[in-house]
């Protein structure tokens, strides 16, 4: 079974300045699919960033982007210019991307990881 | 507006009183999931469902039921609630298996 692993259950960051959350997880696929989902005290969860474990380059969306080492298993966010809107629960998460019996396209999430935006 | 629907938000019930929670989405995806998340756990996938009358059990089944009739809805029952599935719920849905999660609202629910 695959697992996801966040490490920090709280981090902060100054406005303006850019934070790194790490994320690592472990699979034996080669085939798969990493996201980064925020969840703002709204409690909605709000798709970040997603990453196709097949493509070298990594993903970036304005001023967010990742980090993938896939042999390090490895998936970090980068929030750049951090604004107060960006304080939210982070979650990580992983899925199959072939199909391999029950529960193979399950969203495997990490605990997550609070972060909070100091004006 | 592409949007998966949870209903209700909040619920607040008794132990032993059965329940429904409903998930609807308008987007025509075929897989659709429920999760639990619990402070300190992240989300936990309860049941999915690949297609129309076909579902089956995730990581934390015990004490659910799910059913896909259609391929828009997938409701979750409790048939038996306890205070141990006090909890806040997410149902989500997927174009494909393989991609990414769009996600409801939400459902408090409290179970006393």
């Amino acid at each position: 079974a695959q697992t996801v692993t966040q490490s920090q259950p709280e981090m902060s960051v100054q406005e303006a300045e850019t934070v790194t959350l790490s994320c690592t997880y472990d699979t034996s696929e080669s085939d798969y699919y990493l996201f980064w989902y925020k969840q703002p005290p709204s409690r909605q969860m709000i798709l970040v960033i997603r990453q196709e474990a097949y493509k070298q380059q990594n993903a970036t969306e304005n001023r967010f982007s990742v980090n993938f080492q896939k042999a390090a298993k490895s998936f970090s966010l980068k929030i750049s210019d951090s604004q107060l809107g960006d304080a939210a629960m982070y979650f990580c998460a992983y899925r199959s991307g072939s199909y391999s019996g029950a529960g193979s396209y399950q969203l495997t999430f990490g605990k997550g990881t609070k972060l909070s935006v100091i004006p | 507006e592409a949007q998966v629907t949870q209903n209700p938000r909040y619920l607040i019930t008794v132990t032993g009183k059965k329940l429904t929670v409903t998930c609807s989405q308008n987007m025509n995806h075929e897989y659709m999931s429920w999760y639990r998340q619990d402070p300190g756990l992240g989300l936990r996938q309860i049941y999915y469902s690949m297609n129309v009358e076909v579902t089956d059990k995730g990581d934390v089944p015990e004490g659910y039921k799910v059913s896909r009739k259609e391929k828009r809805n997938f409701p979750l029952i409790l048939e038996s609630p306890s205070p141990n599935q006090t909890s806040l719920y997410f149902c989500a849905s997927s174009r494909q298996a393989g991609t990414e999660a769009f996600f409801g609202q939400g459902t408090r629910l409290t179970v006393v």
